[in-house]
């Protein structure tokens, strides 16, 4: 079966630009997580969306935002770009949670200038 | 606050031989880890999990041991093999912690041939 897709794989935004990451869960999976990944910072989590649903929130500011469609895709907006907004952006689907772990993509990286 | 440490940033062993990549978690309602690899332009990938109601689990080469008194997880890789050269990373998650895994830094693994 086909694999988690994120797009794009490589974005180069400026700062103050907004941009929108995209994510494909594996079919039939209805959770859908966005994490950052920065060295030395591990994998922070954004958020968790579940039938549409945002169920769980990280501690990020308001700039970062995101959205479940009906087909379980989701999408990432993070607004008024900054630097240190520079990261891998990976996303995670599961079938409900973190009952049965999750698979990730294989990331967007994201590089403000 | 980091809430899932992995204090060694980088470890390197010889082909042949164990690897023990170290885990220290604070949260003691955490009941479920999950130990993640990952290849550099790759998301992370699933290796194996424990729950808390067992101290052991194994799957091939890789076992994870869990001493929840210690707050402590390790993964032992026997024998290691070249291609087990990646990042890896814990996560935990546990009932006061909603749908997300909290994640440790990562632990750089290079096995020498």
């Amino acid at each position: 079966k086909a694999g988690v897709t994120q797009t794009p794989r490589y974005l180069i935004k400026t700062r103050g630009q907004q941009v929108t990451l995209s994510c494909s869960p594996i079919s039939g999976h209805r959770s859908v997580s966005w994490y950052q990944q920065t060295p030395g910072q591990g994998l922070q989590f954004l958020f968790e969306y579940f039938s549409e649903t945002q169920r769980n929130k990280g501690n990020f500011p308001g700039r970062f935002s995101g959205r479940q469609f009906s087909n379980s895709r989701s999408e990432m907006n993070v607004s008024t770009l900054e630097l240190g907004d520079s990261a891998l952006y990976l996303c995670a689907s599961s079938l409900a949670g973190t009952l049965y772990g999750y698979t990730f993509g294989s990331g967007t990286r994201l590089t403000v200038v | 606050d980091q809430q899932v440490k992995q204090n060694s940033p980088s470890l390197s062993v010889q082909e042949g031989r164990i690897s023990i990549l170290n885990c220290d978690y604070t949260n003691s309602m955490f009941d479920y880890f999950l130990w993640y690899k990952k290849y550099p332009a790759e998301g992370p990938t699933f290796l194996i999990s424990i729950s808390s109601i067992k101290d052991k689990n194994e799957d091939g080469r890789f076992t994870v041991f869990l001493n929840k008194s210690a707050k402590h997880l390790s993964l032992h890789i026997v024998p290691s093999q070249p291609g087990d050269s990646a990042v890896y990373f814990c996560a935990a998650s546990g009932s006061n912690t909603g749908n997300q895994f909290y994640f440790g830094t990562g632990t750089s693994l290079t096995v020498i041939p």
